[in-house]
């Protein structure tokens, strides 16, 4: 059974610092998803990544994989209030079937002025 | 394009009783899903389907039924509801592309009493 695991699942950060937030899953997989979700709202796709090594960027956040270690980092750079949310990432169960995503428990993101 | 759109927003219903959660897509996507969202717990998956006409379960399925008779449609059926079912439901659609990105509806808040 795949499980996937995120740390923190809190986090608090001051504005202008910088964190990486961490999921680990059990089973072999080639891609990763990261989402993003607003209160009260659904998510939004950030990153997908389908390869070992891959990295990707976008403003302030950067995700990367490694499939060897089952790992991506999803890193942000000097925070900025607007990225208050919570994170996702989800992985697909049965060799890539992207209809069937096992989500982490999710990161809540606070930044603090 | 409307994406995928979801219905009602909101509704509350006494234990015992039935209803149904609709869920439409304008993508043309082949993959559909529905999801539940509970404190603490992430999205899980309840069914999923790859094509009209065809429906699997997920990992917390009890309780719930679908059907796929058109592309665009993907309904989910509370048979009687239970306090337990009280969740926010997001249903997600995708092409089996190489990408495989999951986009999400605006989900349902469901309150059993």
């Amino acid at each position: 059974e795949l499980k996937v695991e995120q740390n923190p699942l809190f986090l608090s950060m001051q504005e202008g610092k910088n964190y990486t937030i961490y999921c680990n899953y059990s089973t072999t997989s080639d891609r990763l998803y990261w989402y993003r979700q607003d209160p009260g709202k659904s998510l939004e796709s950030l990153f997908v990544l389908l390869s070992n090594g891959a990295v990707k960027q976008e403003g302030r956040l950067m995700a990367s994989l490694d499939t060897k270690a089952r790992l991506s980092t999803l890193h942000i750079t000097a925070a900025v209030h607007d990225l208050s949310a919570t994170y996702f990432c989800a992985v697909p169960n049965s060799g890539g079937s992207n209809y069937k995503l096992t989500f982490g428990k999710g990161t809540l993101l606070t930044v603090n002025p | 394009n409307a994406g995928v759109t979801q219905t009602p927003k909101f509704q509350v219903l006494k234990t015992g009783q039935s209803m149904t959660l609709q869920c439409a897509q304008d993508m043309n996507h082949e993959y559909m899903s529905w999801y539940r969202q509970d404190p603490g717990m992430g999205l899980r998956l309840i069914h999923y389907s790859v094509g009209a006409g065809i429906t699997d379960q997920g990992e917390v399925p009890n309780g719930y039924n679908v059907s796929r008779s058109t592309t665009e449609d993907f309904p989910l059926r509370l048979l009687s509801a239970a306090p337990s079912q009280t969740s926010v439901y997001f249903c997600a659609s995708s092409y089996p592309d190489t990408l495989g990105t999951q986009y999400f509806g605006p989900g349902t808040r469901l309150l059993v009493l």
